[in-house]
Order: structure tokens, then C-alpha cells, then sequence
């Protein structure tokens, strides 16, 4: 009864090379996000969708994109893949205060 | 700048002891929520809190909202080895729903 699964668990990739996790959500809720998690535990939002509809977007480079193709799914691709971007990916979904996050992408750039 | 500066960031504390965290801002929030986090997994809420001065209780574990709705304190009373985790504090802004995060606190509890 997975709540909110990802895909993949761990990708290890080279610098250059163009990427994406999917996430989906079984809970029926309307807004969904993307958390980066980094080498120091930090969390921080990068994009938020309610609804399909983006209404959150952080500073992140547009190399960046988030995709929705139905409230239940929210897909995060990477562009040009550098260093920097390694870290763990979160998604989340909430019905309003509490979020549910999934379980993670540990994103490696070589 | 770091809206939300939770400390202590490392605590390694024995079986039995009592600790605090605290997760202070210069910021006004609607809501706080802490999270823990267990390695390899995404954080799981442990509590929301809403009103100025709130305590709330789970087990071991009390939460509480300060007056003025910019700081919080998680303190568990005889921590337990089971209780090792990153523990995440969050704040909510009242625009747009973006929950801000605390740097975390790494707690070890040894047997």
C-alpha cells in the first residue's frame, strides 16, 4: 500500500547526460512537490503543483523541469546533468498541512 | 539566509538521557511541523502545531509552539535507541503553502 513511490530508488549518471525520476501518489491529493535534500540533510522545496498546475517555483535552473500529467503523478526531469546536482530527490503529495513524502532518488553526477 | 536555525545540528546522547531541540526564527509562521527521518527514507510528520504556546504530547515526546508562533522546542524525555533519527522542524509561511525546513538534528541514541 505504498503511499507515495518513486522511481528510481538510485541513479548514477555522467555529467552532460539528461535524467528523470517519477513520482506518483495513490492518496488522492490534490497538490504535489519536489524536495531537494543535500549532502548536509538540508531540505528545500524546489516546485509545488496543485491540481496539475504549477503554483510554486523556486529559484532552480531551468534545466529543471516538472511535469504533471494528472493530479496523481508529478515527474521531475534534469537537463545537462552537473556536480552540483547530486543529492536526494524528494516528492511529496499533501491534502493541505501534512505532506507525505516518498522515499527518495539519490541522484550521483559523475 | 536561514529562515528556520534549528540546534543543536549533531546530538549523541546515552540511552535514559532527556534532550531538547530547538528550532528558533526571526519569522512568523501559521503552523510548525517536525518531522524525523530515517536513513534511506522521506520524513515522516510526528506533529503539527497551530496556536501560540501550544504543547502538544506524543509519548516521550513534547512539543511545543512559542507564544509568539516564531519558535519551537521538541523534547523527549528517556530517549530510546528507537528514537535515532534526523529530526526535521518545518515552518509555514501564509503564502502559497511552502513549508521552510530547519538544518535538521542528528540524534544518536546509544544503548
Amino acid at each position: 500500500d505504498t503511499a507515495v513511490s518513486q522511481t528510481p530508488k538510485y541513479l548514477v549518471t555522467q555529467m552532460g547526460n539528461d535524467k528523470s525520476i517519477k513520482c506518483e501518489q495513490n492518496l488522492g491529493h490534490d497538490t504535489m512537490y519536489w524536495y531537494k535534500q543535500d549532502s548536509k540533510k538540508f531540505l528545500k522545496i524546489m516546485f509545488s503543483y496543485n491540481n496539475k498546475e504549477l503554483i510554486i517555483n523556486e529559484t532552480v535552473p531551468n534545466r529543471f523541469s516538472p511535469k504533471s500529467p494528472d493530479k496523481a503523478h508529478l515527474n521531475l526531469h534534469i537537463n545537462s546533468l552537473e556536480l552540483g546536482d547530486s543529492a536526494v530527490y524528494f516528492c511529496a503529495s499533501s491534502p493541505g498541512l501534512q505532506q507525505f513524502f516518498g522515499p527518495g532518488t539519490r541522484l550521483t553526477v559523475l | 539566509t536561514q529562515l528556520l536555525e534549528q540546534s543543536p545540528q549533531f546530538l549523541s546522547i546515552q540511552e535514559g538521557e532527556n534532550l531538547t531541540v530547538y528550532c528558533n526564527s526571526s519569522s512568523v509562521f501559521s503552523s510548525l511541523q517536525w518531522y524525523r527521518q530515517e536513513p534511506g527514507e522521506g520524513p515522516v510528520l510526528l506533529v503539527t502545531v497551530v496556536t501560540g504556546g501550544e504543547v502538544k504530547k506524543l509519548k516521550r515526546l513534547t512539543f511545543q509552539f512559542g507564544d509568539a508562533r516564531k519558535d519551537s522546542s521538541l523534547h523527549i524525555t528517556a530517549a530510546q535507541p528507537g528514537d535515532t533519527g534526523l529530526y526535521l522542524c518545518a515552518g509555514l509561511r501564509n503564502q502559497g503553502g511552502k513549508l521552510i525546513f530547519g538544518q535538521g538534528t542528528e540524534l544518536s541514541v546509544k544503548p
